[in-house]
């Protein structure tokens, strides 16, 4: 079966350093999205992975590992306003989206 | 670029009634659109998978009676929800995939519908 895992919840402090890990087994792969999901709000895009390595977009980053099944965000300076939450998700050889539960983030002052 | 709407935001209806949302691909076509449902505190559930001009793909345990789904040109799908009942309460999304861009989908901005 196809499977994504991602932490059900992380705690950070404003200002730090956050990395939220997923780690998925799929039929196939055809690249890696994270999306950011307040409450009550659709998901809004922050990166997409296809090849192994990392993406920096300002103060967001993703990487990917296709040998190990793994990918991380990485979220710097953390702002109050980063508390949601995350999503994972990967495109299968179906060009279907294989969605993670999602890592519910509190940013603590 | 890239915009999805729908329509209406949120929508509370009486048991038995029908509800209609729309999504919209606004500057970009798109021939795939697909459903999620989502309920509190739980991750997107694919519904089901729209093409433009075809009939849609239902998730498993998805009654395709209940939720009727038309894809009728590159820009709009309609998800109606028949006979609506309490258990049907939930967020709907909207997704499209452009027809140009095989990999990624924009995320309309989501109806709440909240059956009485």
């Amino acid at each position: 079966g196809q499977n994504i895992d991602q932490p059900t919840e992380m705690t950070a402090t404003e200002g730090a350093i956050v990395q939220i890990n997923c780690t998925y087994q799929t039929s196939g792969f055809n690249g890696l999205f994270w999306y950011q999901q307040h409450a009550g709000e659709a998901p809004t895009f922050l990166s997409y992975n296809v090849l192994d390595g990392l993406e920096e977009k300002g103060r967001f980053s993703s990487f990917l590992s296709r040998s190990k099944g793994y990918s991380y965000l990485l979220l710097k300076e953390l702002q109050m306003k980063d508390s949601a939450s995350y999503l994972c998700a990967v495109l299968d050889s179906n060009y279907q989206l294989i969605w993670g539960a999602g890592t519910k983030l509190i940013i603590k002052p | 670029g890239a915009v999805v709407s729908q329509h209406p935001s949120w929508v509370i209806c009486k048991s038995g009634t029908s509800v209609k949302i729309e999504c919209r691909s606004l500057d970009f076509q798109a021939t795939t659109m697909f459903w999620y449902r989502q309920f509190p505190k739980q991750s997107l559930m694919l519904m089901a998978t729209s093409n433009e001009g075809s009939k849609a793909t239902y998730e498993q345990g998805v009654e395709k009676d209940k939720f009727l789904i038309n894809h009728a040109s590159l820009t709009l799908s309609t998800l109606t929800v028949t006979s609506a009942h309490p258990e049907d309460s939930s967020f709907y999304i909207c997704s499209a995939r452009e027809t140009s861009d095989y990999n990624e989908q924009f995320f309309g901005p989501g109806t709440r519908l909240t059956v009485l």
